[in-house]
């Protein structure tokens, strides 16, 4: 089974831009979440789409939007990139199933943004 | 307002030797933790995870306890190998979030020869 994939892996991008990077979840798993890790801040959630919709969302401003489309895909963008938002962007697919049982989240590599 | 703590961010242990990478919550509504091990240039892969009914969880070399009342988790790793180099993330999940996790900021383990 291939494992999660995001792309693109490396982004420079300068001040003011907007971003979109995409991520393809693990076949037949329907939630995909993204996360922002930053040196001394560990990864922190940015939201969560399950089958087309925002079912949970982090504390992030509102310049960090997202979708999801029908075969689960999902796109993550940021808009009028600032200095701070240099980060590795991570996306975590799973089942999604509510409930109380976890649903185990598997990561992909990562897209790798630097604004200048 | 860091709700899951790593407050080592780093550690260095001989091979052989027993890791022991902490973990600390402030949140008593997580009712899940989970311990993630990440590679430069990977994302996270899960390494082991214990629901807040227990108080340890094992999986080969890899044992988790979680202290409650103390809200502080542990996980232990022995025999270390050098393939255990890497960092370590702990993270814990709130009742009905299904699947937001919040992270620590993780522990770098260095596995010496």
């Amino acid at each position: 089974k291939a494992g999660v994939t995001q792309t693109p892996r490396y982004l420079i991008k300068t001040r003011g831009q907007q971003v979109t990077l995409s991520c393809s979840p693990i076949s037949g798993h329907r939630s995909v979440s993204w996360y922002q890790q930053t040196p001394g801040q560990g990864l922190q959630f940015l939201f969560e789409y399950f089958s087309e919709t925002q079912r949970n969302k982090g504390n992030f401003p509102g310049r960090f939007s997202g979708r999801q489309f029908s075969n689960s895909r999902s796109e993550m963008n940021v808009s009028t990139l600032e200095l701070g938002d240099s980060a590795l962007y991570l996306c975590a697919s799973s089942h999604g199933a509510s409930g109380p049982s976890y649903n185990e989240q598997f990561f992909g590599p990562g897209t790798r943004l630097t604004v200048l | 307002d860091q709700q899951v703590k790593q407050n080592s961010p780093s550690l260095s242990v001989q091979e052989g030797r027993i890791s022991i990478l902490n973990c600390d919550y402030t949140n008593s509504m997580f009712d899940y933790f989970l311990w993630y091990k990440k590679y430069p240039a990977e994302g996270p892969t899960f390494l082991i995870s214990i629901s807040s009914i227990k108080d340890k969880n094992e999986d080969g070399r890899f044992t988790v306890f979680l202290n409650k009342s103390a809200k502080h988790l542990s996980l232990h790793i022995v025999p270390s190998q050098p393939g255990d180099s890497a960092v370590y993330f702990c993270a814990a999940r709130k009742t009905g979030t299904a699947s937001k996790l919040t992270f620590g900021t993780g522990t770098r383990l260095q596995v010496t020869l």
